[in-house]
């Protein structure tokens, strides 16, 4: 079966501008998760949608940061504007259902710079 | 004090050994997962448990409860193995929690 899709791979934009992030989740998982992996640091969750619902954003930065799911398949994370602190990966993963025992399936994220 | 700690951070092997990296943590869990991050950022799953331990080819996770423990083994370790693992329990709400990672190189 096809992994979970990322794109694009690589982002350089300069601070205060904007971007968005694409996610393609394996087809038929309901969750969806977004993660913030910094450099030299363990992933951090941002946000998970169960289907188009979003059941936790509690660590999502939301002056700048925003998510959607609309149709409860593809996903888009989008920074604006976008500070030097936001250098990381970002990595999107997929379950089946929602039980945190569910295997995540992980994209091969997208890693963004800002200068 | 982070929820959950890893050691080594960083491990260099020769070809062949045996490695062993621990993983503590502080909260209750259901679970606990052991995961592998190639360069590049891809993540896969290892292992997923709860007790005892399991075994996967040449890989080895074991897991005490009461201690607040896990361990990941390799056993005749292999340049391909090279990666960082990454501990991740659930906690009893069934948030996954991330270590640091260990970054493991194994040198031929």
């Amino acid at each position: 079966e096809a992994g979970v899709a990322q794109s694009p791979r690589y982002k350089i934009i300069e601070k205060r501008q904007s971007v968005a992030f694409w996610c393609n989740p394996i087809s038929g998982h309901a969750t969806l998760y977004w993660y913030q992996q910094i450099l030299g640091q363990g992933p951090k969750l941002l946000i998970q949608f169960q289907n188009n619902g979003v059941v936790d954003d509690s660590q999502l930065p939301k002056d700048r940061f925003s998510a959607e799911r609309l149709k409860g398949v593809d996903s888009t994370l989008k920074i604006q504007p976008a500070k030097l602190e936001d250098s990381a990966v970002y990595l999107c993963a997929s379950s089946l259902g929602l039980r945190g025992t569910d295997t995540q399936y992980f994209g091969p994220g997208t890693r963004l710079t800002v200068l | 004090k982070n929820e959950v700690e890893q050691s080594p951070q960083n491990l260099t092997a020769q070809e062949g050994e045996f490695i062993t990296i621990n993983c503590s943590y502080s909260v209750g869990i259901s679970a606990l997962h052991w995961l592998q991050q190639h360069p590049g950022g891809g993540i896969v799953s290892l292992f997923m448990l709860s007790s005892g331990k399991k075994k996967h080819g040449r890989l080895i996770a074991t897991i005490n409860i009461q201690e607040k423990h896990s361990s990941l083994h390799i056993t005749a370790s292999h340049p391909r193995d090279s990666a960082v693992y990454i501990c991740a329990p659930l906690n009893n709400n069934n948030d996954m929690r991330f270590g640091a990672g260990t970054r493991l190189t194994v040198k031929p």
